[in-house]
């Protein structure tokens, strides 16, 4: 069975703060990997994809390590309204069905 | 550009009444089609996905059907809503050949 695991949290972190996600997933044959955030009450929305050389937008950072089979997010000076759940998103080479973490609560307070 | 569109927004249902969701895609062509489930404080589950016209797996044995009648339209229905059926329900669709998935904004369904 494809899983791919997230600590729920929450995270609760002043503003500022640098803060750090990781996921595991089961799959070896897995290939492609993304994070998604979700605000409450709406869509998923594509935060960034995470490629093998790692990659940055900003503030956020994403690594893959194949070795050991996880995936991380990290948030340098978190803005309050960062504060959503962040979901890991793993898909096996040629899959249509991506598999997605349950998501990670981040609460960013003043 | 691409954009999903799905509606409605919100709907309440009593039990035992039909369900019909709708989610249109514009910008692309022969996408591939899902409708995630999302209970409250609930990770995703996949319900139905689409590759083609026609073609529709079902990922969870349930009342509910998806029917895809055009290349870009999906639709999620019921003939009887149970309780159990509320949730955040969200269409989604990806390339033929891509990987992302991009949702529509939901459909909040609460059955009394």
């Amino acid at each position: 069975r494809k899983e791919v695991e997230q600590d729920p949290g929450p995270f609760n972190v002043p503003e500022g703060a640098t803060v750090a996600f990781n996921c595991t997933y089961s799959n070896s044959a897995s290939q492609s990997f993304f994070w998604y955030r979700q605000d409450c009450r709406k869509e998923p929305k594509l935060l960034m994809s995470v490629y093998s050389s790692g990659n940055e937008d900003g503030r956020f950072t994403a690594q893959l390590n194949r070795a050991s089979q996880y995936i991380s997010l990290l948030i340098r000076d978190s803005k309050l309204s960062d504060s959503a759940t962040y979901l890991c998103v793993v898909n096996e080479g040629g899959s249509y069905i991506p598999t997605f973490g349950r998501g990670t609560s981040l609460i960013v307070h003043p | 550009s691409q954009t999903i569109h799905q509606w409605p927004a919100t709907l309440v249902q009593p039990v035992g009444s039909p369900l019909s969701l709708e989610c249109t895609v514009e910008g692309t062509s022969n996408p591939n089609l899902y409708w995630y489930r999302q209970a409250a404080g609930r990770g995703l589950q996949l319900l139905f996905y689409s590759v083609g016209i026609g073609q529709i797996s079902s990922e969870v044995p349930q009342n509910l059907s998806a029917s895809r009648p055009q290349d870009r339209q999906f639709i999620l229905s019921s003939k009887k809503l149970l309780l159990s059926d509320s949730g955040f329900y969200l269409c989604a669709w990806s390339s033929s050949g891509g990987e992302k998935l991009f949702f529509g904004s939901g459909t909040q369904l609460s059955v009394l």
